[in-house]
């Protein structure tokens, strides 16, 4: 079945260094991409997205690279803080089909940043 | 704050009781979904309402009861528990199931004792 898997399981940094973290996904029809940020205690929060149209896209710190060719999808976070340590998930959304709005979401990957 | 409030944010209740999770959204979203989280899985997909019509229930056992009074509210009744339905209950709303603008509340931890 469609699948979204992440590559890393955790991932320790040093404050100030550039973290990136790594998506697979398995499905080519998925056209839209989030990236989350969940920390302890609170529901995943947005970060950011991108559609199937784009290969990348940049935010406040961060950016999000997608290579259609290998399914695979990352979420870059320059001058990592501490308070980027959370549990960062990406999720697909297939829009057509019988998964028409279903976000499927990764195992997730903890991102612990050291002061 | 996301827009999207649930409450209890913590809920403790025995195999016995009956509860109901609250999920309001100001968002002016047209489609709202409960997703369930448990330790060392994905999120998984309970339930999509789209403009109050349930489009999606993802075989989720009936003593998970869903209703959606209008697309700002959504409400996850639960009667007769057992302590693996412990998790973290996650409301989301977007504009339309197309996902864009996909927003969560900060769920309501559950604990079936």
């Amino acid at each position: 079945g469609e699948s979204v898997g992440l590559h890393l399981p955790t991932l320790s940094v040093q404050e100030g260094d550039n973290s990136i973290i790594n998506c697979a996904y398995s499905n080519s029809a998925s056209d839209y991409f989030i990236w989350y940020k969940q920390e302890s205690g609170k529901g995943p929060q947005f970060i950011i997205d991108i559609r199937s149209n784009m290969d990348k896209r940049q935010g406040q710190r961060v950016t999000v690279l997608l290579n259609k060719t290998v399914k695979h999808l990352s979420l870059q976070i320059a001058a990592t803080q501490p308070g980027d340590s959370a549990v960062y998930f990406c999720a697909e959304i297939n829009a057509g089909g019988t998964s028409y709005g279903k976000l499927t979401f990764g195992q997730g990957t903890i991102l612990t940043v050291h002061p | 704050e996301t827009g999207v409030t649930q409450t209890p944010r913590h809920l403790v209740m025995g195999m016995t009781n009956k509860k109901s999770l609250k999920c309001e959204q100001h968002l002016g979203h047209n489609a709202m979904y409960w997703y369930k989280q448990s330790a060392k899985k994905p999120l998984e997909l309970m339930f999509v309402y789209n403009f109050k019509e349930q489009t999606e229930n993802n075989s989720v056992p009936s003593r998970f009861s869903p209703e959606c009074p209008n697309s700002s509210h959504l409400f996850l009744h639960l009667h007769t528990l057992q302590p693996e339905d412990s998790a973290l209950y996650l409301c989301a709303s977007s504009q339309e199931t197309a996902g864009y603008g996909y927003t969560f509340g900060s769920g309501t931890r559950l604990t079936v004792v």
